[in-house]
């Protein structure tokens, strides 16, 4: 089962800042927190990935809480491209469940 | 590299068919998954390899489903006899491991199975 709660779904406007959360409340110390998204019909794609620290690559920025029970996947500018479903996951070096994930409306 | 192959990309069978779906990993992925995706259930894990070694198939619905992995450069999912609720779409994904901080899964573009 996915230990993850996510939003059903989200919008947001094009160019602006997208912040999808994601509760991880029963995390364990050795689990990463993993972001996937999946744009329609394609297989999904990797995002990035945290322990406990804040990761930022060419994609995307993922906030993690100290306490490390929530995290926020950021897209800074967002485009229309980015329209797709999100998956936050958590996995512990085991098999990655997806969840449902949150659907991510880019509106022009 | 060309990434995860998988074929065919559609198949459309009728109930009772044996259904045969391909991949191709990754070259010097150790790990290898099947997933099926459908509106309902969303994207379930069936089974994954680690080195040509079925590791975890809890996930494989019933016997009529077997997964095989003769080589490090190809698996294959059998659905024998088919059903018209195994329509879905069927992603197979490699990974160099599944350490926590390098199990990066790479999908292929999926086979979406239409059972008649």
């Amino acid at each position: 089962d996915a230990k993850t709660t996510q939003p059903t779904s989200m919008d947001c406007a094009e160019g602006r800042a997208a912040n999808l959360p994601c509760n991880h409340s029963t995390i364990s110390g050795n689990e990463y927190v993993y972001w996937y998204r999946q744009i329609h019909s394609q297989g999904p794609q990797y995002i990035i990935h945290g322990l406990k620290n804040n990761e930022t690559n060419e994609m995307a920025s993922l906030i993690i809480t100290e306490d490390r029970k929530s995290s926020t996947l950021i897209l800074p500018h967002a485009t229309l491209r980015d329209t797709a479903v999100y998956y936050c996951i958590v996995a512990g070096g085991d098999k990655i469940i997806f969840g449902k994930g949150t659907r991510l409306h880019i509106l022009p | 590299d060309a990434g995860v192959i998988q074929s065919p990309r559609h198949e459309v069978t009728e109930m009772g068919q044996e259904v045969t779906l391909r991949c191709k990993p990754i070259s010097g992925h150790d790990y290898l998954f099947w997933y099926r995706q459908t509106m309902m259930r969303g994207l379930e894990l069936l089974i994954y390899f680690n080195n040509n070694v079925p590791i975890d198939d809890s996930g494989m619905p019933e016997d009529r489903f077997s997964a095989k992995m003769p080589n490090a450069s190809f698996s294959t999912l059998k659905i024998q006899p088919s059903e018209p609720r195994d329509s879905a779409v069927y992603f197979c994904a490699s990974s160099l491991s599944i350490s926590t901080n390098t199990g990066e899964l790479f999908f292929g573009e999926g086979s979406r199975l239409t059972v008649l």
